[in-house]
């Protein structure tokens, strides 16, 4: 099984709704990832769990909070977003974290479009 | 800091007209070169990675070379198939990989 499997594949939400975005992967990986990414432009990184503990965040707004429940599942939780911030969210694993010794190659899953009204 | 340059932004080919993408990156202590290919609203799909300079990997139509500069996509005798866009990523010591901006491709019949 070498597929990163997110859902749901759309969302709309209001601006004062709570959701959450799911991913899940069962490769064995012990790095998962949040991008974000607008229309036209290239991924941009949100945060990065390494062995189920948070070891990146690039400065991502509270409005958005990820959950590393185990090491096969990935949580983005969502509140009081913004329409700006709609975009597609793109999980991703790899065998191990940025910065060790093996290759670093990312599976992507197929992402959710995000809308928020 | 790190910086991944693509080019062109977009190309528009024909059938069978091969050509090449071109991925320039300024970086400190290479890890990886990575080429991944997306289509719409979908995530990136792994090509290739190049780690050192003169490597060269290939599949089906697609060809990616590197050198100490930048990397080369070519695409030989393209179908519309291969319509999407192409990232090029860069992995340095410690960091995660640094997306360039991407090449739109769209081959006509």
């Amino acid at each position: 099984d070498t597929e990163v499997t997110q859902t749901p594949k759309h969302l709309v939400m209001g601006m004062t709704n709570k959701k959450s975005l799911k991913c899940e992967q069962h490769m064995g990986h012990r790095a998962m990832y949040w991008y974000k990414q607008k229309a036209k432009k290239p991924p941009e990184l949100m945060f990065v769990y390494s062995y189920e503990k948070l070891s990146i965040n690039e400065s991502v707004p509270s409005r958005f909070s990820p959950e590393c429940p185990n090491s096969s599942l990935l949580n983005l939780h969502l509140h009081a977003l913004q329409p700006e911030d709609s975009a597609l969210y793109l999980c991703a694993s790899s065998q191990d974290s940025p910065g060790s010794t093996t290759n670093e190659k990312l599976f992507f899953g197929s992402g959710t479009q995000l809308s928020v009204l | 800091e790190d910086q991944v340059t693509q080019s062109p932004e977009a190309l528009r080919l024909q059938e069978g007209e091969s050509s090449s993408l071109n991925c320039s990156y300024t970086v400190s202590g290479l890890r990886g070169l990575f080429w991944y290919r997306q289509d719409p609203g979908k995530g990136p799909e792994f090509l290739f990675t190049l780690y050192s300079a003169g490597e060269e990997k290939e599949k089906e139509r697609l060809k990616a070379t590197l050198t100490k500069k930048e990397s080369f996509l070519h695409i030989t005798a393209p179908k519309p198939e291969d319509s999407a866009t192409y990232l090029c990523a860069v992995q340095s010591l410690g960091e995660a990989l640094n997306f360039g901006k991407g090449t739109s491709l769209l081959v006509t019949p």
